[in-house]
Protein backbone atom coordinates (compact mmCIF):
# COMPACT_ATOMS: atom_id res chain seq x y z
CA UNK A 1 0.00 0.00 0.00
CA UNK A 2 1.27 3.22 -0.11
CA UNK A 3 3.83 4.35 2.62
CA UNK A 4 4.71 7.93 3.60
CA UNK A 5 7.86 8.10 6.05
CA UNK A 6 9.62 10.88 8.34
CA UNK A 7 12.20 11.22 10.75
CA UNK A 8 10.79 11.07 14.25
CA UNK A 9 12.93 14.14 16.12
CA UNK A 10 14.47 17.52 15.09
CA UNK A 11 16.42 19.56 17.05
CA UNK A 12 17.49 23.32 16.25
CA UNK A 13 18.21 26.53 17.82
CA UNK A 14 16.44 29.30 17.64
CA UNK A 15 17.05 31.59 14.55
CA UNK A 16 18.58 28.36 12.24
CA UNK A 17 17.04 26.67 9.69
CA UNK A 18 14.89 23.50 10.08
CA UNK A 19 14.92 21.32 7.09
CA UNK A 20 12.03 18.47 7.55
CA UNK A 21 11.98 15.88 4.88
CA UNK A 22 9.67 13.42 3.62
CA UNK A 23 9.66 10.05 1.13
CA UNK A 24 6.64 8.52 -0.09
CA UNK A 25 5.68 6.16 -2.50
CA UNK A 26 2.41 6.47 -4.41
CA UNK A 27 3.84 7.67 -7.87
CA UNK A 28 0.61 8.83 -8.54
CA UNK A 29 0.38 11.62 -5.92
CA UNK A 30 -1.60 14.92 -6.69
CA UNK A 31 -0.86 16.86 -3.98
CA UNK A 32 1.15 16.69 -1.07
CA UNK A 33 0.63 18.45 2.18
CA UNK A 34 2.48 19.76 5.55
CA UNK A 35 0.14 20.39 8.53
CA UNK A 36 1.19 21.07 12.06
CA UNK A 37 0.49 19.86 15.54
CA UNK A 38 1.03 21.74 18.60
CA UNK A 39 0.28 20.18 21.97
CA UNK A 40 -2.86 19.06 22.39
CA UNK A 41 -4.04 20.70 19.33
CA UNK A 42 -5.45 19.23 16.03
CA UNK A 43 -4.19 19.02 12.62
CA UNK A 44 -3.56 22.58 11.03
CA UNK A 45 -2.69 22.76 7.52
CA UNK A 46 0.47 25.04 6.24
CA UNK A 47 1.14 24.34 3.13
CA UNK A 48 0.56 22.32 0.36
CA UNK A 49 2.35 21.47 -3.22
CA UNK A 50 0.90 20.11 -6.74
CA UNK A 51 3.10 17.31 -7.61
CA UNK A 52 3.74 18.97 -10.85
CA UNK A 53 5.71 21.68 -9.05
CA UNK A 54 8.62 21.44 -7.37
CA UNK A 55 8.84 23.93 -5.10
CA UNK A 56 6.58 26.83 -3.00
CA UNK A 57 7.09 29.64 -0.59
CA UNK A 58 5.23 30.93 1.53
CA UNK A 59 6.73 33.42 4.23
CA UNK A 60 9.33 31.42 6.28
CA UNK A 61 8.26 27.98 4.61
CA UNK A 62 9.60 26.66 1.62
CA UNK A 63 8.41 23.45 0.46
CA UNK A 64 10.56 21.32 -2.03
CA UNK A 65 9.48 18.08 -4.12
CA UNK A 66 11.45 15.87 -5.71
CA UNK A 67 8.95 13.70 -7.55
CA UNK A 68 11.41 11.64 -9.32
CA UNK A 69 13.08 10.65 -5.59
CA UNK A 70 9.33 10.37 -4.27
CA UNK A 71 11.09 13.40 -1.49
CA UNK A 72 9.33 16.14 0.29
CA UNK A 73 10.90 18.70 2.24
CA UNK A 74 10.08 21.94 4.38
CA UNK A 75 12.25 24.28 5.41
CA UNK A 76 11.39 26.77 7.98
CA UNK A 77 13.09 29.73 8.13
CA UNK A 78 14.49 31.70 11.27
CA UNK A 79 12.57 28.68 13.03
CA UNK A 80 11.83 30.25 16.66
CA UNK A 81 10.08 28.42 19.72
CA UNK A 82 6.55 28.86 18.80
CA UNK A 83 7.42 26.48 15.74
CA UNK A 84 8.20 23.67 18.62
CA UNK A 85 5.90 21.34 17.35
CA UNK A 86 5.30 17.95 15.53
CA UNK A 87 4.75 18.24 11.84
CA UNK A 88 3.03 15.59 9.80
CA UNK A 89 3.90 15.23 5.63
CA UNK A 90 0.57 13.66 3.90
CA UNK A 91 -0.37 12.71 0.42
CA UNK A 92 -3.50 11.89 -1.97
CA UNK A 93 -3.48 10.54 -5.38
CA UNK A 94 -5.75 10.12 -8.53
CA UNK A 95 -6.21 6.54 -6.76
CA UNK A 96 -8.00 7.93 -3.93
CA UNK A 97 -8.98 11.01 -2.34
CA UNK A 98 -7.78 10.14 1.17
CA UNK A 99 -4.60 11.48 3.28
CA UNK A 100 -2.06 9.31 3.73
CA UNK A 101 -0.10 10.65 6.74
CA UNK A 102 3.36 10.22 7.75
CA UNK A 103 4.61 9.42 11.14
CA UNK A 104 5.67 12.95 11.98
CA UNK A 105 8.33 14.87 12.94
CA UNK A 106 8.47 16.53 16.26
CA UNK A 107 10.36 19.97 15.86
CA UNK A 108 12.15 20.72 19.11
CA UNK A 109 13.68 24.41 19.30
CA UNK A 110 15.84 25.55 21.85
CA UNK A 111 17.16 28.83 22.70
CA UNK B 1 -17.85 30.19 14.00
CA UNK B 2 -16.74 27.11 16.05
CA UNK B 3 -15.30 25.18 13.29
CA UNK B 4 -15.05 21.59 14.37
CA UNK B 5 -15.98 20.61 17.73
CA UNK B 6 -15.74 17.16 19.47
CA UNK B 7 -17.18 16.04 22.50
CA UNK B 8 -15.76 14.52 24.94
CA UNK B 9 -12.14 15.68 25.42
CA UNK B 10 -11.36 12.80 27.25
CA UNK B 11 -12.77 9.13 28.39
CA UNK B 12 -11.97 6.29 29.86
CA UNK B 13 -13.28 3.16 29.31
CA UNK B 14 -13.59 -0.21 30.59
CA UNK B 15 -12.86 -2.98 28.08
CA UNK B 16 -16.43 -4.11 26.80
CA UNK B 17 -18.57 -0.77 27.20
CA UNK B 18 -19.52 1.53 24.61
CA UNK B 19 -19.85 4.61 23.93
CA UNK B 20 -20.32 7.57 20.73
CA UNK B 21 -18.04 10.19 20.20
CA UNK B 22 -19.29 13.53 18.64
CA UNK B 23 -18.11 15.63 15.99
CA UNK B 24 -19.35 18.66 14.74
CA UNK B 25 -18.83 21.62 12.57
CA UNK B 26 -20.69 24.53 11.76
CA UNK B 27 -19.08 25.55 8.06
CA UNK B 28 -21.30 23.32 6.12
CA UNK B 29 -18.91 21.04 4.74
CA UNK B 30 -19.95 17.94 2.74
CA UNK B 31 -17.25 15.60 3.98
CA UNK B 32 -16.21 14.53 7.29
CA UNK B 33 -13.64 12.03 8.58
CA UNK B 34 -12.52 9.84 11.58
CA UNK B 35 -8.97 9.73 12.46
CA UNK B 36 -6.83 7.60 14.49
CA UNK B 37 -3.59 8.57 16.15
CA UNK B 38 -1.56 6.33 17.91
CA UNK B 39 2.14 6.98 19.36
CA UNK B 40 4.69 6.87 16.38
CA UNK B 41 2.05 6.41 13.53
CA UNK B 42 0.37 9.16 11.24
CA UNK B 43 -3.33 9.15 11.45
CA UNK B 44 -4.93 6.31 9.97
CA UNK B 45 -8.35 7.13 9.02
CA UNK B 46 -11.19 4.96 10.36
CA UNK B 47 -14.46 6.51 8.57
CA UNK B 48 -15.43 8.72 6.91
CA UNK B 49 -18.60 10.44 4.70
CA UNK B 50 -18.86 12.44 1.43
CA UNK B 51 -22.49 13.68 2.57
CA UNK B 52 -25.45 13.59 4.78
CA UNK B 53 -26.63 9.80 4.77
CA UNK B 54 -23.55 8.35 3.47
CA UNK B 55 -20.55 6.57 5.08
CA UNK B 56 -17.38 4.65 4.19
CA UNK B 57 -14.46 2.39 5.26
CA UNK B 58 -11.27 3.78 6.07
CA UNK B 59 -8.24 2.31 6.58
CA UNK B 60 -8.76 1.28 9.90
CA UNK B 61 -12.52 0.35 10.41
CA UNK B 62 -12.97 -2.64 12.29
CA UNK B 63 -14.31 -2.46 15.85
CA UNK B 64 -15.94 1.14 14.98
CA UNK B 65 -19.39 2.45 13.56
CA UNK B 66 -20.28 5.80 12.22
CA UNK B 67 -23.19 7.72 11.35
CA UNK B 68 -24.17 10.97 9.46
CA UNK B 69 -27.69 11.74 10.09
CA UNK B 70 -27.43 15.75 9.88
CA UNK B 71 -25.01 16.71 7.65
CA UNK B 72 -23.00 19.11 10.28
CA UNK B 73 -22.15 15.85 12.83
CA UNK B 74 -20.74 12.76 12.19
CA UNK B 75 -20.77 10.08 15.54
CA UNK B 76 -18.29 7.45 15.97
CA UNK B 77 -19.29 4.73 17.73
CA UNK B 78 -17.71 1.70 19.76
CA UNK B 79 -19.72 -0.98 20.46
CA UNK B 80 -17.88 -3.29 22.58
CA UNK B 81 -14.20 -1.02 23.63
CA UNK B 82 -10.84 -2.99 23.60
CA UNK B 83 -7.80 -2.03 25.17
CA UNK B 84 -6.47 -1.54 21.38
CA UNK B 85 -8.74 1.46 20.70
CA UNK B 86 -6.99 3.01 23.35
CA UNK B 87 -5.81 6.20 21.05
CA UNK B 88 -6.41 10.01 20.40
CA UNK B 89 -9.43 10.55 18.01
CA UNK B 90 -9.54 13.27 15.52
CA UNK B 91 -12.27 14.80 13.49
CA UNK B 92 -11.93 16.04 10.75
CA UNK B 93 -13.84 18.22 7.76
CA UNK B 94 -13.51 19.65 4.75
CA UNK B 95 -15.81 21.00 0.99
CA UNK B 96 -14.79 18.14 -0.80
CA UNK B 97 -11.90 16.15 -1.30
CA UNK B 98 -9.79 18.06 -3.38
CA UNK B 99 -6.70 20.39 -1.70
CA UNK B 100 -8.85 22.33 0.08
CA UNK B 101 -7.80 21.91 3.82
CA UNK B 102 -9.43 19.59 6.15
CA UNK B 103 -10.30 21.01 9.06
CA UNK B 104 -9.36 19.44 12.32
CA UNK B 105 -11.10 19.18 15.59
CA UNK B 106 -8.93 19.19 18.78
CA UNK B 107 -9.54 15.45 19.40
CA UNK B 108 -10.65 12.78 21.83
CA UNK B 109 -7.77 10.96 24.46
CA UNK B 110 -9.96 7.34 24.93
CA UNK B 111 -7.94 5.33 27.32
CA UNK B 112 -9.30 1.20 27.68
CA UNK B 113 -8.55 -0.19 30.33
Amino acid sequence: GEDVEQSLFLSVREGDSSVINCTYTDSSSTYLYWYKQEPGAGLQLLTYIFSNMDMKQDQRLTVLLNKKDKHLSLRIADTQTGDSAIYFCADTSYNTDKLIFGTGTRLQVFP
Amino acid sequence: NAGVTQTPKFRVLKTGQSMTLLCAQDMNHEYMYWYRQDPGMGLRLIHYSVGEGTTAKGEVPDGYNVSRLKKQNFLLGLESAAPSQTSVYFCASSYSSGPETQYFGPGTRLLVL
